[in-house]
């Protein structure tokens, strides 16, 4: 079974651009949950979709934001990009079945805001 | 308040000897999981095991075992005979509540620990 996959690998932006990131999760998985990584605040967690619904959300400015489709891939934008969005995103589905919450990620989208 | 402790920012083992990771947790709900993942250099996330707050016995997989202590908050990681391959960076993170919860699909980590492993 394929893993997660998560596209672009690397980014690079300016401030005030705007960026998306896409992922596409293990095949029958419906969660998707987005993750943010800096080694300053390490990994901190943005929000999380099942069934095409933002379920949970994070502490982070309503310039991030996402959705998920119909077919669970799910895509997270941020607007405005600040020298501080430099980070590396990570993206984790799940089966979200009792007894199946682990959370497998994918490799990543490493953004470089300059 | 900070949820999941790793007190270890850093740490060596030989080659082939056995290796503790700390970590403790905080949280008032009685449903949880535990979840330790690996992060080599090149950033991707590996799922190593989980302890849910129910079970009884200690997880294992393989030469990776938890040593979950309900009472201390404690989910320690013991690596067994250790590989050059295990160097890397090591998280522990939480999950509060079971599938469908509040808290559903986000998970606390903490600040996770280097690990060495030295031929």
């Amino acid at each position: 079974k394929a893993g997660v996959t998560q596209t672009p690998r690397y980014l690079i932006k300016t401030r005030g651009q705007q960026v998306t990131l896409s992922c596409s999760p293990i095949s029958g998985h419906r969660s998707v949950s987005w993750y943010q990584q800096t080694p300053g605040q390490g990994l901190q967690f943005l929000f999380e979709y099942f069934s095409e619904t933002q379920r949970n959300k994070g502490n982070f400015p309503g310039r991030f934001s996402g959705r998920q489709f119909s077919n669970s891939r799910s895509e997270m934008n941020v607007s405005t990009l600040e020298l501080g969005d430099s980070a590396l995103y990570l993206c984790a589905s799940s089966l979200e079945l009792a007894g199946q919450e682990t959370q497998y990620f994918g490799p990543g989208t490493r953004l470089l805001v300059l | 308040a900070q949820k999941i402790t790793q007190t270890q920012p850093g740490m060596f083992v030989q080659e082939k000897e056995a290796v503790t990771l700390d970590c403790t947790y905080d949280t008032s709900d009685q449903s949880y999981g535990l979840f330790w993942y690996k992060q080599p250099s090149s950033g991707e996330m590996i799922f190593l095991i989980y302890q849910g707050s129910y079970d009884e016995q200690n997880a294992t997989e393989g030469r990776y075992s938890l040593n979950f202590q309900k009472a201390r908050k404690s989910a320690n990681l013991v690596i067994s005979a250790s590989q050059l391959g295990d160097s890397a960076m090591y998280f522990c993170a939480m999950r509060e509540g079971l599938a469908g919860s509040s808290n559903t699909g986000k998970l606390i980590f903490g600040q996770g620990t280097t690990l060495q492993v030295k031929p």
